[in-house]
């Protein structure tokens, strides 16, 4: 299948500091990226969709200011934590769709964030 | 999208073939039925999708009801990296690339040695 990589694969942070995830999809073009976010011991939610040069659609209940998407080429999404706090530890997972029908979507390797 | 129900967790010998239910009655006929599987700490991984007939690929097979309404993911031979958590999502796939996978609690599939 695709391959989709994230970096880092875990990163600690200060609280108050920010962070940022890249999502690549290494060997194709990627119209749609997605973010996930994962407790533990919980499933993954989704927080958000990105579209390549359009502004990302969040979910309800998912700060836009805070959770910071851009997705500027078709191989590139990015997510920024700002001014994380202990409670956005968590692990981030991106996904990413090639334009078509049924196509399956592949996943990064996901991101621990440990805000201290 | 459809909800989907799955056994909280099973067991499986090693060796033997594992069997994950999913029930999703209330699928709708555009509807497509997609397993995933998550390794801890890991990404999910793509396993297998149908519509209605049943699909096999390298790593699973795929049964579907005839009524659409339940599912089995077949594992023919468990090995110890089989252990994840499975995820079935019934999904509607339109011709652009917007759709989500919404992911519900899954089965955490214990293979035993």
């Amino acid at each position: 299948g695709a391959v989709v990589s994230q970096h880092p694969s875990w990163v600690i942070c200060k609280s108050g500091t920010s962070v940022k995830i890249e999502c690549r999809s290494l060997d194709f073009q990627a119209t749609t990226m997605f973010w996930y976010r994962q407790f533990p011991k919980q499933s993954l939610m989704l927080m958000a969709t990105s579209n390549e040069g359009s502004k990302a659609t969040y979910e309800q209940g998912v700060e836009k200011d805070k959770f910071l998407i851009n997705h500027a080429s078709l191989t590139l999404s990015t997510l920024t934590v700002t001014s994380a706090h202990p409670e956005d530890s968590s692990f981030y997972i991106c996904s990413a769709r090639v334009a078509g029908i049924n196509t399956e979507a592949f996943f990064g390797q996901g991101t621990r964030l440990t805000v201290v | 999208d459809a909800k989907t129900t799955q056994p909280t967790s099973m067991d499986c010998a090693e060796g033997r073939a594992a069997n994950l239910p999913c029930n999703h009655s209330t699928i709708s006929g555009n509807e497509y039925v997609y397993w995933y599987r998550q390794i801890h700490s890991q990404g999910p991984q793509y396993i297998i999708h149908g519509l209605k007939n049943n699909e096999t690929n390298e790593m699973a097979s795929l049964i579907i009801t005839e009524d659409r309404k339940s599912s089995t993911l077949i594992l023919p031979h468990a090995t110890l990296r089989d252990t994840a958590v499975y995820y079935c999502i019934v999904r509607v796939t339109y011709g652009g690339a917007t759709n989500t996978l919404i992911f519900g609690t899954g089965t955490l599939l214990a293979v035993q040695p």
